[in-house]
């Protein structure tokens, strides 16, 4: 079984600045996905932004990218120039794609709430 | 676009009562998945489905019943609820794991049971 790690239970970060959010995971598997959902005060959960594990290249999507570091099975999540609108907890997730048997199921961190102040 | 639709959004249960969570997708996905949230330990995946007429236990079952006897959707039944059962609770649908790895979320269902 995996386990996701999100050791940050809240951070906070200044209008316009960058912050990183961290997550470590715990796998035998070698082909899997690793995502960064995004859930603001809504509850609607959000996609952030995905990354292959076979693929070496960090995802970026706009404002914000991935350093993911296979071998330390580490997967941070960056967000540059931060917004008000931001402000969410974030959950780091890791999806099996070994076999036929994953069927996309998620195993989820505990959250990041992460506060952007103007 | 409808996409994940949950029914309802609040509940409120007394201790040994039950109730049923309706999920709907109109995005003709076959992987349909519940999940529940708590505060410190993220989305726990309750059960899923990987098709019509089809169910699996996922890593908290206990205490829940699903059916899905239409592609688009996917219950979530309570027979007896307990305290412990406070939850917010998600579904999600994904088309398949050839096509797409993206899962599509409903609102949540915020459920007290007192």
């Amino acid at each position: 079984a995996q386990t996701v790690t999100q050791s940050q239970p809240e951070m906070s970060v200044q209008e316009a600045e960058t912050v990183t959010l961290s997550c470590t995971y715990d796998t035998s598997e070698n082909n899997y996905y690793l995502f960064w959902y995004k859930q603001p005060p809504s509850r609607q959960m959000i996609l952030v932004i995905r990354q292959e594990a076979y693929k070496q290249q960090n995802a970026t999507e706009n404002r914000f990218s991935v350093n993911f570091q296979k071998a330390a099975k580490s997967f941070s999540l960056k967000i540059s120039d931060s917004q008000l609108g931001d402000t969410a907890m974030y959950f780091c997730a890791f999806m099996n794609n070994a076999g036929g048997t994953s069927y996309g199921k998620l195993t989820f961190g505990q959250g990041t709430i992460l506060t952007v102040h103007p | 676009n409808a996409g994940v639709t949950q029914t309802p959004k609040f509940r409120v249960l007394k201790t040994g009562q039950s109730m049923t969570l309706l999920c709907a997708q109109d995005m003709n996905h076959e992987y349909m998945y519940w999940y529940r949230q708590d505060p410190g330990m993220g989305l726990r995946l309750i059960h899923y489905s990987v098709g019509e007429g089809t169910t699996a236990k996922g890593e908290v079952p206990d205490g829940y019943n699903v059916s899905r006897l239409k592609k688009q959707n996917f219950l979530l039944g309570l027979e007896s609820a307990a305290p412990s059962q406070t939850s917010v609770y998600f579904c999600a649908s994904s088309k398949n794991r050839q096509v797409s790895t993206e899962a599509f979320f409903g609102q949540g269902t915020r459920l007290t049971v007192v």
